[in-house]
């Protein structure tokens, strides 16, 4: 049922690496998101676009960066990841004036 | 600026019973308000929303939600429970659109969420 697909699902890995969180959407929708979710679930907008080559900074500070090259793409990387950056990340996407379309998520885990 | 409140952290309820997860907002303008649910190891799914019209909004799975203008609520509602409803509900509403855009255009603003516990 879901047009928004994010990968991997699950992902652990090590200080200091970079990793990139892909997120796709088949919908065409021009509005994306990334959200960070706490354990305690509250969720925490944290960058955002409203098309090509349009990127902005969320509510929650983030070392994260995006990038929009292309309409259905949107992904998140980090250049070098830290224990603190272990959490769950969902991408959404939107027409304007509508609601949210979520993908499954993201799980990462630093060790 | 626009932000809503989910008040209860948790709410406990047996199977067959009513449910209601309270959602308060505070907005300037006219309030874009929405539910939405989250399963376990899953993103969040659209469960319905409030523009204009009817206060009684009806959603998927048997849920509906009550506009109330003067108690600036948006409660959610079930008239009968099932364990499978056991999850999070969030309520959202949306923001002020930035500069250039239209009133429609404006982020969505989530609570807190509240996890929902259904027991057989």
């Amino acid at each position: 049922e879901a047009d928004i697909y994010q990968t991997p699902r699950y992902l652990v890995i090590g200080t200091g690496k970079k990793i990139t969180l892909e997120c796709s959407q088949t919908m065409g929708h021009d509005k994306m998101y990334w959200y960070q979710q706490d354990p305690g679930m509250e969720l925490h907008l944290i960058h955002y676009s409203y098309g090509v080559n349009s990127t902005e900074k969320g509510d929650l500070s983030s070392e994260s960066t995006v990038s929009r090259i292309r309409t259905e793409h949107f992904p998140l990387t980090l250049e070098s990841a830290r224990p603190s950056h272990t959490s769950q990340y969902l991408c959404a996407s939107s027409e304007f004036g509508y609601g949210y379309t979520f993908g499954s998520g993201t799980r990462l885990t630093v060790v | 600026a626009q932000s809503v409140a989910q008040p209860e952290d948790q709410v406990n309820v047996a199977e067959g019973n009513p449910l209601t997860v309270k959602c308060t907002y505070s907005v300037s303008g006219n309030p874009y308000l929405f539910w939405y649910v989250q399963y376990p190891n899953r993103g969040l799914q659209f469960l319905l929303k409030y523009i204009t019209g009817d206060n009684l909004v009806k959603g998927s799975y048997g849920f509906e939600a009550e506009f109330n203008k003067s108690q600036t609520s948006f409660h959610l509602k079930k008239p009968s429970a099932l364990v499978s409803d056991s999850a999070l509900y969030f309520c959202a509403v949306r923001d002020k659109a930035p500069k250039g855009y239209g009133g429609s255009q404006g982020n969505l603003i989530f609570g807190k969420g509240t996890k929902l516990s259904v027991k057989p």
